[in-house]
């Protein structure tokens, strides 16, 4: 069955260094990988798209990458900020199904 | 509306009652989801709706839980019978149409507590 595993412990950084939070699928790579963002008793918000044959996908001081070889994508918040500190979500399409399977989450600390 | 709506934000009810989850997607987007998210847990997905049809019922967690949608838009989720199990926030979600590469659009959830 296909899984998609996020680091359960808190990413805590200081303010201005580059935070990178990892999402890691197994069985064959899905078409698309999907980031939210989720602040505390607020849904999850969409932040980026990769699509399986982009290596790398940018958006302001947000980067995403897609390894079909580790069967991982990376997260990057670069310049990071205290607003940053959230939890970070990581999905992909379940096979034969248009539901989505989000990982549990990394949780963000930018401390000021 | 701008975004997805849910009501109620809170319900709290005891155990054995019947609840009613209300989703109120954006205008137009032709596909809804429904997840559960347990405290400190990830999303469990639990149905999703093309137009008023669920093709995949398979997420919900028992015969308790049912949910339909109406004239492409508004959606209900019901549990029967609620145990303290059903405790969670229920999320619901909307995009444009069905499809992998759609991003979806989330209300801020129903935290449901059964006593």
């Amino acid at each position: 069955s296909q899984k998609i595993e996020q680091n359960s412990e808190a990413l805590n950084i200081q303010e201005g260094k580059t935070a990178t939070l990892t999402c890691n699928y197994t069985n064959y790579s899905p078409a698309y990988l999907q980031w939210y963002r989720q602040d505390p008793g607020r849904g999850p918000v969409f932040l980026l798209l990769i699509r399986e044959n982009e290596k790398e996908k940018r958006k302001e001081r947000l980067k995403v990458t897609f390894d079909t070889t580790l069967k991982q994508s990376l997260f990057h918040i670069t310049a990071s900020q205290p607003a940053d500190s959230a939890t970070y979500l990581c999905a992909r399409r379940m096979d034969s199904s248009y539901k989505l399977i989000f990982g549990s989450g990394t949780r963000l600390l930018v401390r000021p | 509306g701008a975004g997805v709506s849910q009501s109620p934000s809170n319900k709290v009810t005891e155990k054995g009652k019947d609840v009613e989850l209300r989703c109120d997607p954006i205008s137009g987007h032709t596909a809804l989801y429904w997840y559960r998210q347990s405290l400190g847990q990830g999303l469990e997905f639990l149905i999703y709706f093309q137009g008023n049809s669920a093709p995949d019922k398979s997420g919900l967690p028992s015969d308790r839980f049912s949910a339909e949608r109406t004239g492409g838009s508004v959606s209900t989720l019901t549990i029967q019978r609620t145990q303290q199990e059903d405790s969670a926030v229920y999320l619901c979600a909307s995009s444009p149409e069905l499809g992998s590469n759609q991003p979806q659009h989330f209300g801020d959830g129903t935290r449901l507590s059964i006593l």
